[in-house]
């Protein structure tokens, strides 16, 4: 276990729909990442929170968002749910953006209908 | 653009048996290197890491990887796998300086009893 835990573990939604998948970083990470893993892929950088702040943006839409928290804790928002955002969601967190190890929580499974 | 090709999709070993995974990444800068392996049902654990110094780095559960720089590989070996080897392992790449990990597609291990 790394002491990243995430919320919900599952989530069905409707297409158009907007979701927000939560996450609690390790004791003193204050960095904390998002990626999504589609079945069959390996995890791909949604973005990175560094504190407070956004510091760092894969290739996705705008329709993903997300906040950090003064604890660290962090949320990613999803409008317009798109079948194709059914994936694993993971978080991860680091010491600081000058660390390079990440702590992976257990996910959360998002199935878009 | 960073990417990491992960050449063997499926695995299929009988126990005991040598295991070797392959991982190139394309990124003519300093790196960072990672393997993560995801039990079924569980999260992302860090298996084993480079950073710099000796390019032979030995992780848990007697895994090890080495670095050829000239090669752009980090290929994944273990001398005698078990059948609690059974996972998806990803080789993830993080570029000195940058703010995520760049995940290669993932090989499936499937050990024989």
């Amino acid at each position: 276990e790394t002491g990243v835990t995430q919320s919900p573990t599952h989530l069905i939604k409707t297409r158009g729909q907007q979701v927000t998948l939560r996450c609690s970083s390790q004791s003193g990470h204050n960095t904390v990442s998002w990626y999504q893993q589609a079945l069959g892929q390996g995890p791909q950088f949604i973005f990175q929170y560094y504190r407070e702040e956004e510091n760092g943006r894969g290739n996705f839409p705008p329709r993903f968002s997300g906040l950090q928290f003064p604890n660290y804790s962090s949320e990613l928002n999803v409008n317009a749910l798109e079948l194709d955002d059914s994936a694993l969601y993971l978080c991860a967190s680091r010491t600081g953006t000058d660390s390079y190890e990440q702590y992976f929580g257990p996910g959360t499974r998002l199935t878009v209908t | 653009a960073q990417s990491v090709s992960q050449h063997n999709h499926h695995v299929i070993l009988s126990e005991a048996a040598s295991l070797e995974l392959g991982c190139n990444y394309s990124y003519g800068g300093t790196v960072n290197l990672f393997w993560y392996v995801q039990y079924p049902g569980q999260h992302l654990q860090l298996l084993l890491k480079y950073f710099s110094g000796d390019p032979l780095v030995k992780g848990i559960k007697g895994f090890e990887a080495e670095f050829i720089k000239s090669k752009f590989s980090f290929n994944l070996r273990k001398p005698s796998v078990q059948w609690s080897d059974t996972a998806e392992y990803f080789c993830a790449v993080m570029p000195t300086g940058a703010n995520n990990l760049f995940f290669g597609t993932g090989t499936r291990l499937t050990v024989i009893p």
